[in-house]
């Protein structure tokens, strides 16, 4: 199974960029990478998901390196209601193995 | 307001009795899914379901079981042979299976075996 690495946790000051790094050295040609975001007690929500290029939409960035093997998801500018656990997800074409890990924990001080 | 709804958010059981968590959702997606989700740790996935009438097991499927009779409704029961079914359960759904698909999210039911 394709598996994802990140740190356990960060740190940001509001309003500045953030930028959460995610590896996935096993990543396979076919494999999509997603990010969630989840709050405490709520259902993960869906930020941005790439495959080769970069992607950007109203929540994020994703960079994706050249060789696909760690990508990184840019917040442009934090805010308190940023702070969340954010999970670097890794699914195949077919869209099998959504495997969640445990994802990066981001604080957002004021 | 399209979206998944689940029911209830919180629900206390006995040992031993089985318990069926609801999940619907009007967004005409093809594919649901069911997860657990352990304190301080990722989601992992039970069962999902490609189409009506048709669904497979997940990573962590035994003790669990589900059913999908109607497109928009995909409810999963926690068993007796459940060994330790205290957690927070999401339900998801996608307009089909592939990859490339997001995942949309209930609100989760938390479920407390006393």
């Amino acid at each position: 199974d394709a598996k994802t690495t990140q740190p356990n946790s960060m740190e940001s000051n509001e309003e500045e960029p953030v930028h959460l790094p995610c590896n996935h050295s096993t990543i396979s040609g076919t494999d999509y990478i997603h990010w969630y975001r989840q709050l405490p007690s709520q259902g993960p929500e869906y930020v941005i998901h790439g495959l080769t290029s970069n992607v950007n939409n109203r929540m994020a960035s994703l960079a994706i390196a050249e060789d696909r093997k760690s990508s990184t998801l840019i917040l442009h500018r934090a805010t308190l209601r940023d702070a969340a656990v954010y999970y670097c997800i890794l699914r195949d074409f077919s869209g099998n193995q959504f495997y969640f890990g445990t994802g990066t924990s981001l604080t957002v001080i004021p | 307001d399209g979206g998944i709804t689940q029911s209830p958010k919180y629900l206390f059981r006995k040992e031993g009795q089985n318990v069926t968590l609801s999940c619907e959702q009007n967004l005409n997606h093809d594919a649901m899914y069911w997860y657990r989700q352990d304190p301080g740790q990722g989601l992992r996935l039970i069962y999902y379901s490609q189409i009506v009438n048709d669904f497979q097991k997940g990573d962590i499927a035994e003790g669990y079981s589900v059913s999908r009779e109607k497109k928009e409704s995909f409810p999963l029961t926690v068993t007796s042979a459940q060994k330790n079914p205290t957690a927070f359960y999401l339900c998801a759904s996608s307009i089909s299976r592939g990859g490339y698909n997001e995942q949309f999210f209930g609100p989760g039911t938390r479920l407390t075996v006393l």
